[in-house]
C-alpha cells in the first residue's frame, strides 16, 4: 500500500527566515505530486504540482518554490518567509493514470511570527 | 476559474440522525466530483466520487447525489456518528496540462455531531 509522509508536523519561523518542507511517498512509482496551502477556516489552494523529476508547475505566483529531486520526494521552499505564508501545507500524490484521485499527507502547520 | 462552493458553512446533527451536506457548482461541463473529509489537524481523506453519467452513488453509510439540472450535489451520511465530525469538501478536477489534474475545492462545511 502507498503512504505519504510530511515533516515537520509543526513549524514556527520568524519573518525573513528560510523554509524547507519535505514530502515523500512510499509504495508507488512515478506519482504526480502536489503542494496545497490551507488558510485557517478556508479551502485548499493548489500551489505547485509535478509530473516527474525536475518538472514543476506553479499555480500561484508567490514567495514559495518547489523542487522534486527524486521520483518520490517533493520539497517546498522559501528564501524569506512572510507573515502571509502562515497556514497548513498539504502534500498530495496521485497515480499518473488517474490524477484526479489525490491522496493527502498529514500536513505541516506553519506559523510565521 | 469555475466555482465550486457550498451552501452551508456549519451543520450540527444529533448522533444517529442522517446528515446532508450540499455543494453547488457552476461549470455545466463538469463530469466528475469528489467528496473529501478533513478532521481537525489532518489532511483531507477521500470519501467518495461520482461521475456525471450517474445520479447517485453509494458507499458505506454515505451516498452522493448529483443533480445536473440545477448543478448541485449532496453528500448524505446515514446514522451520523461522533467520528463523522469533520469539515467536508466537495472538489472538482480540471485538467491542468502535462498529464495532471488540478482539484478545485469548495469552501467546506463543518459537521458537528452532538452525542
Amino acid at each position: 500500500s502507498q503512504t505519504i509522509h510530511q515533516w515537520p508536523a509543526t513549524l514556527v519561523q520568524p519573518v525573513g527566515s528560510p523554509l524547507s518542507l519535505e514530502c515523500t511517498v512510499e509504495g508507488t512509482s512515478n506519482p504526480n505530486l502536489y503542494w496545497y496551502r490551507q488558510a485557517a477556516g478556508r479551502g485548499l489552494q493548489l500551489l505547485f504540482y509535478s509530473v516527474g523529476i525536475g518538472q514543476i508547475s506553479s499555480e500561484v505566483p508567490q514567495n514559495l518554490s518547489a523542487s522534486r529531486p527524486q521520483d518520490r520526494q517533493f520539497i517546498l521552499s522559501s528564501k524569506k518567509l512572510l507573515l502571509s505564508d502562515s497556514g497548513f501545507y498539504l502534500c498530495a500524490w496521485s497515480f499518473r493514470e488517474s490524477s484526479y484521485e489525490q491522496y493527502f499527507g498529514p500536513g505541516t502547520r506553519l506559523t510565521v511570527t | 476559474g469555475e466555482n465550486v462552493g457550498l451552501h452551508l458553512p456549519t451543520l450540527s446533527v444529533q448522533e444517529g440522525d442522517n446528515s446532508i451536506i450540499n455543494c453547488a457548482y457552476s461549470n455545466s461541463a463538469s463530469d466528475y466530483f469528489i467528496w473529501y473529509k478533513q478532521e481537525s489537524g489532518k489532511g483531507p481523506q477521500f470519501i467518495i466520487d461520482i461521475r456525471s453519467n450517474m445520479d447517485k452513488r453509494q458507499g458505506q453509510r454515505v451516498t452522493v447525489l448529483l443533480n445536473k439540472t440545477v448543478k448541485h450535489l449532496s453528500l448524505q451520511i446515514a446514522a451520523t456518528q461522533p467520528g463523522d465530525s469533520a469539515v467536508y469538501f466537495c472538489a472538482e478536477p480540471s485538467y491542468s496540462g502535462a498529464g495532471s489534474y488540478q482539484l478545485t475545492f469548495g469552501k467546506g462545511t463543518k459537521l458537528s455531531v452532538i452525542p
